[in-house]
């Protein structure tokens, strides 16, 4: 099947500084990549949908110039949290549609990464 | 925009009984509805999803059950076991390539 990695697994920064996350689709091109951020003990909450070659389009109440996305090639897209503070701490995970030989598109989705912000 | 709603939030069995998880979406235009199980720290990982074109599909000890006119799909694990423990999250989106709307996830304990 297709394989979603990111980038870096875990990562622990002071208050203030940005963090970027890489997603990467290894065996497959995707034009959309989507990522969601989840606390512990709740759902995948999505936060925006990247897209190669133009503007990611995020949901209602991400702050789109906190969470700066770009989709630069067909297999990465990159999220970086800007500015971050504690209350960002979370586990972002990010997923990529491949389609089958029926025609039919599936998620597949990244290990995740564990952001912790002292 | 679509919402997805998921019933119990937590689900307690003893092995070998059945476990049934039941979720409502709001958009009518979602077609495709799969179901994920994730362990801590873990990505989600698909165990069955269901297209709008068919009812019910079978895979094993699980199914899932699609009823579009009321907007409800559910997931049923027959013969439950103890690593079936994990929290089961339903989700719905158009087609599978785009945006996937998560529930709130059911946490499941199979007690031996």
């Amino acid at each position: 099947g297709a394989v979603v990695s990111q980038h870096p697994s875990r990562v622990i920064c002071k208050s203030g500084t940005s963090v970027k996350i890489e997603c990467r689709s290894l065996d497959f091109q995707a034009t959309t990549m989507f990522w969601y951020r989840q606390f512990p003990k709740q759902s995948l909450m999505l936060m925006a949908t990247s897209n190669e070659g133009s503007k990611a389009t995020y949901e209602q109440g991400v702050e789109k110039d906190k969470f700066l996305i770009n989709h630069a090639s067909l297999t990465l897209s990159t999220l970086t949290v800007t500015s971050a503070h504690p209350e960002d701490s979370s586990f972002y995970i990010c997923s990529a549609p491949s389609r089958s030989g029926g025609g039919t598109d599936t998620q597949y989705f990244g290990p995740g990464t564990r952001l912790t912000v002292l | 925009g679509e919402n997805v709603e998921q019933h119990p939030s937590t689900l307690s069995v003893q092995e070998g009984d059945s476990a049934v998880i039941k979720c409502t979406y709001s958009d009518s235009a979602s077609n495709y509805f799969p179901w994920y199980k994730q362990e801590l720290g873990k990505r989600p990982q698909l165990i069955i999803d269901i297209r709008s074109n068919v009812g019910e599909k079978k895979d094993q000890r699980i199914a899932v059950t699609l009823n579009k006119t009321a907007k409800h799909f559910s997931l049923h694990i027959t013969e439950t076991q103890p690593e079936d423990s994990a929290v089961y999250f339903c989700a719905a989106s158009i087609g599978g390539g785009f945006k996937t709307i998560f529930g709130a996830g059911t946490r499941l304990f199979v007690k031996a």
